[in-house]
Formats: C-alpha cells, structure tokens, sequence
C-alpha cells in the first residue's frame, strides 16, 4: 500500500467546512484512496474511497488531484459530532473472497469548535 | 440493518479465565476480521476470514483462536487470558469493495 502524509491536527469553526489533505505521491494506477474515522472509544467508520474521480455521498466529498498524488477530504458543515480522527489510506482494493488488513497510519485529529 | 454487532460491550477477566468474544454482521459480507486497539496505538489484526469456512492469522494471533460460525459470525476466543491482552477489540466486516464496518468493540481488562 502507499504511504501517505497528514498533518497531525487541525481545527474547524462548527459550521464551517472542514478540508482534509492528504499526500499520497507514490499512489499506484489501481491504488484507491480511502477515508475512515474514528469518534473517541469508537470502532472505525468508513466515510468515502475514489479512484480518480471526485466522489460525494451523504458524510463528505473527496476530491482526487488529477495526477492522484494527493486527495483532500471536505466536510460541508462541520459539527462537534465531526470531531474525531481522520485517516486516508492508499490501497489497491481486493474482491469478495479476499482479505486484508487495513492499516491506519497516524491520522488528522481534527477538533470542532463551539 | 444492524451492521457489524459485538458482544459484549465490557468485560473483566482474572488471568487464566477464557472468554469468547461474538461477532455478527447482516451485510452478507465474505470477509471478516478481527482487530485490537491498545491505548494511544492503531488498530493490529489478530485474524482474519476471507470467506466462511477459511480463517487465518493476522499480525498478532498468538493467545487467541477464531472461528467462523458461518457466514454471519466470527467469534474470538481467549483460552487463558494474560493481562497483555488488555485491550478494545474490534471486529469488521468487508464484502465486494473491499471497504470495512466496523463494530462499536469490546472493552476488555484481563486483572
């Protein structure tokens, strides 16, 4: 899997929209790009993955630069409920009937504030 | 649509006791795994199931054994707990897309 770069912290106004980079340079062409979190004392939550496209669904909107190398994770309107840490991970994604561990590396804490 | 289920939320064994750990998903999903957390630290898989009927280690087996019940369940076992398996245990679930659900994990202190 590729490694990726993200910063250690970050704060957002609640309310406002909270971005989230990250910097995989040595993404490969069948590698996606995965975004988790994890909400204190709570199991990991998946919140979106892309290819090469931009992607959106319910939670967030993850935009993929054109030559992959980095991705940046929107939250449209951050609440104190968003307040958690956010791990991007690069890797090539299996089918059903394989399996593999998903490493998290150290992730973005990002703190809402009031 | 529960998704990945865990029992139970809390547990406190003596060293030496066993315990089994239950895991169940209603996605349909092929893969399952099971995964600890020690404070402060990333996740590290103790086993895995790629389908019903195979299981295998993952990073950290030694201590624990698994069994795939069928395609829903995937149990955790402890035979003779130590207090190094301290520790928040989850366990997930992944179909076609390979993305894992988790379950909200078992809180286990071993005195």
């Amino acid at each position: 899997d590729a490694k990726t770069t993200q910063p250690t912290s970050m704060d957002c106004a609640e309310g406002r929209a909270a971005n989230l980079p990250c910097n995989h340079s040595t993404i490969s062409g069948n590698e996606y790009v995965y975004w988790y979190r994890q909400i204190h004392s709570q199991g990991p939550q998946y919140i979106i993955h892309g290819l090469k496209n931009n992607e959106t669904n319910e939670m967030a909107s993850l935009i993929i630069t054109e030559d992959r190398k980095s991705s940046t994770l929107i939250l449209p309107h951050a609440t104190l409920r968003d307040t958690a840490v956010y791990y991007c991970i690069v890797r090539v994604a299996l089918g059903s009937g394989s399996a593999r561990q998903l490493t998290f590396g150290s992730g973005t804490q990002l703190t809402v504030l009031p | 649509n529960a998704g990945v289920t865990q029992t139970p939320k809390f547990q406190v064994l003596k060293t030496g006791q066993s315990m089994t750990l239950q895991c169940a998903q209603d996605m349909n999903h092929n893969s399952m795994y099971w995964y600890r957390q020690d404070p402060g630290m990333g996740l590290r898989l103790i086993y895995y199931s790629a389908s019903e009927g195979t299981t295998d280690k993952g990073e950290v087996p030694n201590g624990y054994n698994v069994s795939r019940l069928n395609k829903r369940e995937f149990s955790l076992r402890l035979e003779s707990a130590a207090p190094s398996q301290t520790s928040v245990y989850f366990c997930a679930s992944s179909g076609m897309t390979d993305t894992q659900y988790f379950g909200p994990g078992t809180r286990l202190t071993v005195l």
